[in-house]
């Protein structure tokens, strides 16, 4: 059973760097999109980007100029790096997997359990 | 981006209801659409991919259908479990886009 967990600090400065891990166990991090996705308090989901397991990447317009994400296919592990953040980047972050059947994009069928990132001084 | 627009954002309903929950696309995407339970303080949980098909464990008192830009999400008998809030996601193209969420209540 492929499992996910996020991990990380849960308070961040603003104008600073919001770091994540997601550790995938069960499983390898070959031949799979991996996706960070993450949901403001009481609001909706919101997909961040990918990262494949070879290392090819791709982001939401929306943040692409604040977003890196990163693998480590030795560790089978994940990282999410979101620059420049503010209170509007407080949101529970998940990480998942993403099956794809012939090309991007996929569905997320495994999710880690998530984590609060608050952005507060 | 495409949009995707559920309704209704809410609705009550009691065990053993037939409930349905539509979600349209402000442009085609095939049949790439994939439902999500999310209960509180939980993770999404895959319900339905490629519109229609079930995801393995899922009971089938959930189903979906549509194509284009028109999906429903139907429970046949809704149960105690399923009292959730429901997703629809488009994975047509990036960047992949939710729903706005249907929350639904008990009655």
């Amino acid at each position: 059973q492929v499992q996910l967990q996020e991990s990380g600090p849960g308070l961040v400065k603003p104008s600073e760097t919001l770091s994540l891990t997601c550790t995938v166990s069960g499983g390898s991090i070959s031949s799979y999109y991996w996706s960070w996705i993450r949901q403001p308090p009481g609001k909706g989901l919101e997909w961040i980007g990918y990262i494949y397991y070879s290392g090819s990447t791709n982001y939401n317009p929306s943040l692409k100029s604040r977003v890196t994400i990163s693998v480590d296919t030795s560790k089978n592990q994940f990282s999410l790096k979101l620059s420049s953040v503010t209170a509007a980047d407080t949101a529970v972050y998940y990480c998942a997997r993403e099956v794809v059947t012939l090309v991007p994009p996929g569905y997320f069928d495994y999710w880690g359990q998530g984590t609060l990132v608050t952005v507060s001084s | 981006a495409i949009q995707m627009t559920q309704s209704p954002s809410s609705l009550s309903a009691s065990v053993g209801d037939r409930v349905t929950i539509t979600c349209r696309a402000s442009q085609g995407i095939r049949n790439d659409l994939g439902w999500y339970q999310q209960k509180p303080g939980k993770a999404p949980k895959l319900l339905i991919y490629a519109a229609s098909s079930l995801q393995s464990g899922v009971p089938s008192r959930f189903s979906g259908s549509g194509s284009g830009t028109d999906f429903t999400l139907t429970i046949s008998s809704l149960q105690p479990e399923d009292f959730a809030t429901y997703y629809c996601l488009q994975d047509y193209n990036y960047p992949q886009t939710f729903g706005q969420g249907t929350k639904v209540e008990i009655k």
